[in-house]
C-alpha cells in the first residue's frame, strides 16, 4: 500500500510557535498533497506537491518532498489557535484513488 | 458556488438496517468519491464515479454501494449495518477525473446500534 503515514500522531503547542509534521509513503507517487479536519467536518484541501518539486509555499505553510527518502514535511509558521486541527498527508499515483495517512492532531494552546 | 453538500448530517441506524445516503457535489464537478472515516482506520477509500461510472473501488464488501446520477449527484447505500459500519461518510467531489484537488463534504455520521 502506498498510504502514507504521518509523525507524530498528536502534536500540542504554543500560540506563536512552528509546527511540524512528516509524512512517510511506501511506493512512486505523482503527486502529494496535505489536508486540514477540523473535528468531525470535512476535510480542506491546503497545498499540493508534484513528485518534481522540492518545496512549495503557502501563506504560513511550506512544504517539503523528498522522494528519494519518500517522505514529505508540512511546517506551518506561526500557529494560531484556529490551526488546531487534524492534518492528513495524502498520495497520488497515476489513476489510483487519493489514499490518504491516518494525520496528526495539532493543538495550538492560546 | 455552493460547496459539496451531503445528507443527513447524522443517523442512527440499529444492525440489519439499511442505510441510503446522499451527496451533491460542486456545481460542474463530475467526479465524486467516498470515503469512509473511522478513528481506528482513518479515512478509507470507498468508490469513485464519473459521468455515471464506477471508476474505481476501495476493498469494502459488497454490502456498500453506490451510484450516480446524470446531475452528478451521488448515493450511497450500505446494506445490512453492522456495528462496525459506523463511521463519518465523507463525499469529495472535483471538476474531472484528472483534477487532483478534492472537495469535501461535511459527511454524515452513520452510529449503528
Amino acid at each position: 500500500s502506498q498510504q502514507g503515514e504521518e509523525d507524530p500522531q498528536a502534536l500540542s503547542i504554543q500560540e506563536g510557535e512552528n509546527a511540524t509534521m512528516n509524512c512517510s509513503y511506501k511506493t512512486s507517487i505523482n503527486n502529494l498533497q496535505w489536508y486540514r479536519q477540523n473535528s468531525g467536518r470535512g476535510l480542506v484541501h491546503l497545498i499540493l506537491i508534484r513528485s518534481n518539486e522540492r518545496e512549495k509555499h503557502s501563506g504560513r505553510l511550506r512544504v517539503t518532498l523528498d522522494t528519494s527518502k519518500k517522505s514529505s514535511s508540512l511546517l506551518i509558521t506561526a500557529s494560531r489557535a484556529a490551526d488546531t486541527a487534524s492534518y492528513f498527508c495524502a498520495t497520488s499515483s497515476g489513476n489510483t484513488p487519493l489514499v490518504f495517512g491516518k494525520g496528526t492532531r495539532l493543538s495550538v494552546i492560546a | 458556488k455552493a460547496g459539496v453538500t451531503q445528507t443527513p448530517r447524522y443517523l442512527i441506524k440499529t444492525r440489519g438496517q439499511q442505510v441510503t445516503l446522499s451527496c451533491s457535489p460542486i456545481s460542474g464537478h463530475r467526479s465524486v468519491s467516498w470515503y469512509q472515516q473511522t478513528p481506528g482506520q482513518g479515512l478509507q477509500f470507498l468508490f469513485e464515479y464519473f459521468s455515471e461510472t464506477q471508476r474505481n473501488k476501495g476493498n469494502f464488501p459488497g454490502r456498500f454501494s453506490g451510484r450516480q446520477f446524470s446531475n452528478s449527484r451521488s448515493e450511497m447505500n450500505v446494506s445490512t449495518l453492522e456495528l462496525g459500519d459506523s463511521a463519518l461518510y465523507l463525499c469529495a467531489s472535483r471538476e474531472s477525473a484528472t483534477n487532483e484537488k478534492l472537495f469535501f463534504g461535511s459527511g454524515t455520521q452513520l452510529s449503528v446500534l
